[in-house]
């Protein structure tokens, strides 16, 4: 069974460019997580997907940041313009509806704003 | 507000030895706590869980023991691998959101030397 894939791996944009995160959840996996990661951090969670509906963005700086899973699979989370302070590693995750317990995380994207 | 905390960035223990990786949480809603492993350049991997009603329990090399008073579990990896080596995040979760909506502690580096 393939795992969360997600693209581009690193990542590289000068301060105000947009940049967008791609994500291909586990197949048959209906939730899926855009978490942020900050050197030396854990984990922050950014935006919750059930299917196509957010249900559960109160973390999500919606000035700059945006999200869309349309068709309840594929997600691409936005930043326009970007900053200095979003360079991170931007996680996905997925998670059935049967074991909901479980998170199963892609390998992230590293963003680096210059 | 760090409401779960690893207080110690990084660990090290000889082969064979027992690992022991502490969390605190400060949320009197957690009921429902997990671990995670991550290695270089991939996303974090699911490895124990926990809830409130338990106060052990137990996946093979794999430990984990909640104190629910003093709001504290640990994980005890015995013996510890070299393959065992990797970032460690505590994680948790009210048990309503079925493990949906996790804080993540900072994670703690172990190094398990040969």
């Amino acid at each position: 069974e393939a795992g969360v894939v997600q693209s581009p791996r690193y990542k590289i944009i000068e301060k105000k460019q947009p940049v967008a995160f791609w994500c291909n959840p586990i197949s048959g996996h209906n939730t899926l997580y855009w978490y942020l990661q900050n050197l030396g951090q854990g984990p922050e969670l950014l935006i919750r997907y059930e299917n196509e509906e957010a249900v559960d963005d109160s973390q999500l700086p919606k000035d700059r940041f945006s999200a869309e899973r349309l068709k309840g699979v594929d997600s691409t989370l936005k930043i326009q313009p970007a900053e200095l302070g979003d360079s991170a590693v931007y996680l996905c995750a997925s998670s059935s509806d049967r074991d909901t317990d479980t998170q199963y995380f892609g390998p992230g994207t590293r963003l680096t704003v210059l | 507000d760090q409401q779960v905390k690893q207080n110690s960035p990084s660990l090290s223990v000889q082969e064979g030895r027992i690992s022991i990786l502490n969390c605190d949480y400060t949320n009197s809603m957690f009921d429902y706590f997990l671990w995670y492993k991550k290695y270089p350049a991939e996303g974090p991997t699911f490895l124990i869980s926990i809830s409130s009603i338990k106060d052990k329990n137990e996946d093979g090399r794999f430990t984990v023991f909640l104190n629910k008073s003093a709001k504290h579990l640990s994980l005890h990896i015995v013996p510890s691998q070299p393959g065992d080596s990797a970032v460690y995040f505590c994680a948790a979760a009210p048990l309503e959101t079925s493990g949906s909506r996790l804080t993540f502690g900072e994670g703690t580096q172990l190094t398990v030397n040969p």
